[in-house]
This record gives C-alpha cells, structure tokens and sequence, in this order.
C-alpha cells in the first residue's frame, strides 16, 4: 500500500534562511507526488508536483522540490524563508490505477520569525 | 478558476444524528474526495469517486456513506453521528487521471455533541 511520511512536525527557520521540510514516500510503482500548503482557517492549496523528468520542479510562492528516486524523498525547500510563508504543508502521492487514492502526509507545520 | 463549494463552514449536530455533508465542484472533474483532518493526524481518504455512480473506500470509511448521483455533486453521510466523528472535513476534486492535482473546498467544521 502506499504511504507518505513527513517526519518532522515542526519546522522553525529565520526568515532570508534556506527552509526543507520532509518527505518520504512508499509506492509500488512510480509514483505522483505533489505539494500543498493551508493557510489558517483556510483550504488546501496546490504548491507543485511531481510526475515525471527533471527531478527538481518548481511552484508558487518561489517553492521547489526535489525529487530522489534511491531515497524515496521529495522536500519542499526555498532559498530565502518569508514570514507569510509560516502555514501547515502536505505532501502526497497518487496511485497510478485509475481513480487511485491521494494520500497525504501528516502535514509539516513551517513557523517563520522575524 | 476551479471551485470547490462545500455547504457548510460550520455544523453542530447531536450524536445519533444523520448527517449530512455536501460538495459541489464546477469543473466537470471526474474524481471526487472526502477527508476528515485531525491534529497530528494530517488528511485521511474516507471515501473517493472516479465517477457518477462510483465509489471506493479510503483509509477510514467506518460510520460513513456517500452519495454520487451528478457529477458535480458528492454527498458525505454520517449515518448515525459520535463524537468521535467531530472533525474538520474537506472535499476535493480533480481531472479523471492521476498526473492531475486536487483542487480542495474551505472545509467544514464539525461538531457532534
């Protein structure tokens, strides 16, 4: 079966400072695997994705992530951390049969300070 | 732009109750989520559909039910509420394969008192 894992659940950087949060990942095949941030009392919202190729992809906000097959990871970083980017981030993976499940992570709670 | 439109931000139901919670999308997606998001826990698939008609169970489907008659519209039922079952819920939709992200409604906060 598959599953995601985000190891920490907290993250606290400084803002102008480099930021990763965690992710790994368990699947059969190859997997999808994308990004998303919510915001307080807010939705999800989509931050990138992973399907296929270059292993570093990049999204909103000035976010990337980098894809490694051998470890089963794909982080979510930025170069130079902002205070609005503080929020909750989830990491999830889709099954490649049709209509296959969109499991998420426990979720990554970023704190930025001034 | 997608959206996702669940019924309620709010609800406060009895135990025992039946409830009912409802999404509605307006992209002509074909796949439709409901997950329940609980602290420390993250988001957890209680049910998905592919199609009108269709269902599967995710991770959690215990003391839920859903309903898909149209597709725009995936209906979420507790059939008997606990309190266990108090939670935030989110729905979500996205295109038929699965290279597509999910686009997600503002959730609704349910308590079963």
């Amino acid at each position: 079966a598959q599953s995601v894992a985000q190891p920490e659940d907290q993250v606290n950087v400084a803002e102008g400072n480099p930021l990763t949060v965690k992710c790994t990942y368990s699947v059969s095949g190859n997997p999808y695997l994308f990004w998303y941030v919510q915001y307080p009392n807010r939705g999800l919202q989509f931050l990138l994705k992973y399907i296929t190729g270059d292993n570093l992809v990049k999204g909103s906000y000035g976010f990337e992530a980098e894809f490694n097959k051998s470890q089963t990871s794909f982080h979510l970083k930025k170069p130079s951390a902002l205070v609005s980017d503080s929020a909750l981030y989830f990491c999830a993976v889709r099954e490649l049969n049709q209509g296959g499940k969109l499991i998420f992570g426990q979720g990554t709670e970023l704190s930025v300070k001034p | 732009d997608v959206k996702v439109t669940q019924s309620s931000r709010y609800l406060v139901k009895r135990t025992g109750e039946k409830v009912f919670l409802e999404c509605v999308q307006d992209m002509d997606h074909e796949n439709m989520f409901w997950y329940r998001q609980d602290p420390g826990l993250g988001l957890r698939l209680i049910y998905f559909s592919y199609d009108v008609k269709m269902k599967e169970k995710g991770d959690i489907p215990e003391g839920y039910s859903v309903s898909r008659e149209k597709k725009e519209r995936f209906s979420l039922i507790l059939e008997s509420a606990s309190t266990n079952q108090t939670s935030m819920y989110l729905c979500a939709s996205s295109l038929g394969t699965n290279i597509n992200e999910a686009f997600f409604g503002q959730g609704t906060r349910l308590t079963v008192v």
